[in-house]
């Protein structure tokens, strides 16, 4: 019952070394969410599409982007991997409607930068 | 932009007595508040949720309740069970605003046997 999906679920690169991570939904959510969490802290935003539009937090680094081709399939681009991008990458959906909104994680990508 | 603070960080709680997680936020027009539990390795996963126009709101041995006067919601898990263990977050949101969730620091909840 797989709602929404993370590929691959482990990922390790080399620094310097593009890496894509993919998330797609069952859902049909028009909000998809990029996260990006470390140990033992909150999940801080990087970007979110609501439908096709883009919103970038203001203190996302530049190496960062992402691409959603289509309501189920959003992909997180990390040009430039550095040491510290080493985290998990979370993404999340929700469909936005009426007073509130759940957000629905998926189960992660745990990138390793070497 | 909004602003969440939770506390405490850790939490320790004998099997079977209550615990309970506090967040206080910052913007007024802040009207939904979930709490999220994540297990070491897992994804958050949603517990339970409060809009502004409700006070309290139960699900078996969770409760939460808000004070919008002073912006402060609070987690009631009672009858702690060491499945219980976990890190909570709690975050806000401004419903039909930007669609994002400011989360708290989270709670490190442990539960002895």
């Amino acid at each position: 019952d797989a709602m929404v999906i993370q590929n691959p679920r482990y990922q390790v690169t080399q620094f310097g070394k593009p890496v894509t991570l993919s998330c797609s939904q069952t859902l049909n959510h028009n909000v998809m969410y990029w996260y990006q969490q470390k140990s033992s802290q909150a999940p801080k935003l990087l970007f979110h599409y609501y439908d096709k539009d883009f919103n970038n937090e203001a203190d996302t680094p530049d190496n960062f982007q992402s691409r959603r081709p289509n309501t189920s399939f959003c992909f997180l681009d990390i040009r430039s991997p550095g040491l510290g991008d080493t985290a998990m990458y979370l993404c999340a959906t929700s469909r936005v409607s009426g007073f509130s909104y759940e957000q629905y994680f998926g189960p992660g990508t745990r990138l390793t930068v070497t | 932009g909004e602003n969440v603070e939770q506390h405490p960080s850790t939490l320790s709680v004998q099997e079977g007595d209550s615990a309970v997680i506090k967040c206080t936020y910052s913007d007024s027009a802040s009207n939904y508040f979930p709490w999220y539990k994540q297990e070491l390795g897992k994804r958050p996963q949603l517990i339970i949720d409060i809009r502004s126009n409700v006070g309290e709101k139960k699900d078996q041995r969770i409760a939460v309740t808000l004070n919008k006067t002073a912006k402060h919601f609070s987690l009631h898990i009672t009858e702690t069970q060491p499945e219980d263990s976990a890190v909570y977050f709690c975050a806000a949101s401004i419903s039909q605003g930007d669609y994002k969730l400011s989360f708290g620091a989270g709670t490190t909840v442990t539960v002895r046997a």
